[in-house]
């Protein structure tokens, strides 16, 4: 178990939806990351929140965007949804947000239908 | 961005030595090399990683050339547990904004044989 946590297990849902994914990161860590992994484009990383900020943009689409919010929980919204976004998504955490270590949560597997 | 290139599968004897291969060749002086596996489809899990010199956890020991082109994970008494998909990752610096991002690779299959 890394600590850091993310709801829900499983979502499905239909195409031109729009869902929310939660992660809440490691108890003292600052730092939350988003990734991908799709069957055909492995772990691919979305986007990165330090203590609120945005700090990196890996390779998000626009119908993607995030925010972390003051007790450093982060939430992943997906927007329009289309059958090739169905995929498992990874929150992951670190102390800071450069350099360190990131340990991930159990993901959330995504369905669109 | 330096990539790695993984052997796509291995097949090791349960409690034989797993040794896993990873060619890092465009890897940058201060970039370093990370292991993670992924067991089904469960969230990536930390093993170990290093710069330069060779290192040693409970879990596993990393091997790193001495150029630095390629690193060596090495699972010593491998069990029917250690199945799982082997990541081989250089964090990288993302310059404009001060911070690191991992580039997987596509990995390595272990499966580990009774």
């Amino acid at each position: 178990d890394s600590g850091v946590t993310q709801t829900p297990k499983h979502l499905i849902t239909a195409t031109g939806q729009r869902v929310t994914l939660r992660c809440s990161p490691r108890s003292g860590d600052l730092s939350v990351y988003w990734y991908q992994q799709s069957l055909d484009q492995g772990l691919q990383f979305l986007i990165q929140y330090y203590n609120g900020e945005e700090r990196a943009k890996g390779n998000i689409l626009e119908r993607f965007s995030a925010q972390q919010f003051p007790d450093l929980h982060s939430e992943l919204n997906l927007s329009s949804l289309e059958l090739g976004d169905s995929a498992l998504y990874f929150c992951a955490s670190s102390v800071k947000g450069a350099g360190d270590t990131q340990y991930f949560g159990p993901g959330t597997r995504l369905t669109v239908l | 961005d330096a990539k790695t290139t993984q052997p796509p599968s291995m097949d090791c004897a349960e409690g034989r030595a797993a040794n896993l291969p990873c060619n890092h060749s465009t890897i940058s002086g201060n970039e370093y090399v990370y292991w993670y596996r992924q067991i089904h489809s469960q969230g990536p899990q930390y093993i170990i990683h290093g710069l330069k010199n060779n290192e040693t956890n409970e879990m596993a020991s990393l091997i790193i050339t001495e150029d630095r082109k390629s690193s060596t994970l090495i699972l010593p008494h491998a069990t029917l547990r250690d199945t799982a998909v082997y990541y081989c990752i250089v964090r990288a610096a993302v310059y404009t904004s001060g911070t690191y991002k991992y580039i997987f690779g596509t990995g390595t299959r272990l499966k580990v044989l009774a």
